[in-house]
């Protein structure tokens, strides 16, 4: 089955403690993206990636990293968490970063910083 | 920078009645236009896809309309059922997605 895989779907961290969360699709997608969803702001994207080796900022990249090794997985990465980074967060695919072709989610990741 | 903006926040309908849900953006330089379902807890579901040179698109019960001069897409759903019932997102990709913050729609059986 075609899917956008994140894991995991909970995660309750500390200040400070490092975390990565994951996202892997199967579906051979050149463009992949994170987004945070949150009341009354909406989605907003925090990193995408044209290909592999290639990511860029998007509207709130400050907090956050990420990679692209391989095709399959854009892990975003955490590397000091703070309480205003819990969120729900998706990762999201698409066959071209051209926007010509529908945007894949996974089903999300709510996170909460204590 | 575009906005995009999705009134009324919440709609509720008894089934059976045809929703009409509505997407407004501030910049008509755009390449295409994407509706998105999103049930609570889950991700999105791409519902439709409209390409700037397309004036509609359809799928099913559904249909969206787009009129880049007047900044507007329009999503029409035919004889709404329960299993309808969802927050309805709307986005635009002027080279990036904006998206609308979304219409919360019940649909009473």
């Amino acid at each position: 089955e075609a899917q956008v895989t994140q894991n995991p779907r909970y995660l309750i961290t500390v200040t400070g403690k490092k975390l990565t969360v994951t996202c892997s699709q199967n579906m051979n997608h050149e463009y992949m993206s994170w987004y945070r969803q949150d009341p009354g702001l909406g989605l907003r994207q925090i990193y995408y990636s044209m290909n592999v080796e290639v990511t860029d900022k998007g509207d709130v990249p400050e907090g956050y990293k990420v990679s692209r090794k391989e095709k399959r997985n854009f892990p975003l990465i955490l590397e000091s968490p703070s309480p205003n980074q819990t969120s729900l967060y998706f990762c999201a695919s698409s066959l071209s970063g051209l926007g010509d072709s529908p945007l894949h989610f996974g089903n999300g990741t709510r996170l909460t910083v204590t | 920078k575009q906005e995009v903006t999705q009134i009324p926040a919440a709609l509720s309908v008894p089934e059976g009645e045809n929703l009409v849900l509505n997407c407004s953006f501030t910049d008509s330089a755009i390449y295409n236009l994407q509706w998105f379902r999103q049930d609570p807890g889950k991700g999105l579901t791409s519902l439709l896809l409209i390409q700037s040179s397309q004036r509609e698109q359809t799928s099913g019960r559904l249909n969206a309309s787009l009129d880049k001069s007047s900044g507007r897409s329009t999503l029409y759903i035919a004889a709404s059922q329960p299993g309808d019932s969802a927050t309805y997102l709307c986005a635009v990709n002027d080279y990036k997605l904006s998206f609308g913050a979304g219409t919360t729609v019940t649909v009473r059986a």
